[in-house]
């Protein structure tokens, strides 16, 4: 089975902090997303990759940055926490054929107080 | 830039009772994703279905690619079935690519 793992289920940290969030995903896919999820707003892509060393901006990617040094990792980071980034985080991974399903991580519940 | 319409936003049903969730988007795709959020927040990939229909267990979902619709349907439905369930499709139309999703639907099933 694939597995993407986040590396924390809850997170608090304060206004102004720098947060990373990691995800793993153990079958070598190509492609790794993070999405937000905000009540009535749904799902919401902030930023993809499509390989290692590459990066794309999605619809809300204005306070993340991203990286992805090894296939398998791709990191997102808030330089600088601020209350409306709680929000909960997924991370999910495809492999780039057609026929493939997404596979997404546990979530991790964010508070930046 | 495709655009994901979920329906109905809430959905209340008692146990036993069929179920149906609808999803229209606005780009020709040829792969739509029916997933399932528990409270608590993990999401698990239900489907991925380019044409007809799929069946696991109770869940059957179904697409029309020339409508730009599809459905997921719940039978004999249970107080574990509640939960949010969410379509997605490819962001740019076609098959693969970063998602765009649906504002899910949430269903509670009364025993």
């Amino acid at each position: 089975d694939v597995k993407v793992t986040q590396s924390s289920r809850y997170l608090v940290k304060r206004t102004g902090e720098k947060v990373f969030l990691e995800c793993v995903q153990d079958m070598d896919h190509e492609n790794m997303f993070w999405y937000r999820q905000d009540p009535g707003l749904g799902l919401r892509l902030i930023y993809f990759s499509y390989d290692v060393k590459m990066k794309e901006k999605g619809d809300i990617p204005e306070g993340y940055s991203v990286s992805r040094e090894k296939k398998e990792r791709f990191s997102l980071i808030l330089e600088s926490a601020s209350t409306n980034q709680t929000s909960m985080y997924l991370c999910a991974s495809t492999i780039t054929s057609a026929g493939s399903g997404a596979f997404f991580g546990q979530g991790t519940r964010l508070t930046v107080v | 830039k495709n655009e994901v319409e979920q329906s109905p936003q809430n959905l209340t049903a008692q146990e036993g009772e069929f179920i149906t969730i609808n999803c229209s988007y606005s780009v020709g795709i040829s792969a739509l994703h029916w997933l399932q959020q528990h409270p608590g927040g993990g999401i698990v990939s239900l489907f991925m279905l380019s044409s007809g229909k799929k069946k696991h267990g109770r869940l059957i979902a179904t697409i029309n690619i020339q409508e730009k619709h599809s459905s997921l349907h719940i039978t004999a439905s249970h107080p574990r079935d509640s939960a949010v369930y969410i379509c997605a499709a490819p962001h740019y139309g076609g098959s693969q690519g970063n998602l765009i999703f649906g504002k899910g639907t949430k269903l509670s099933v009364k025993p």
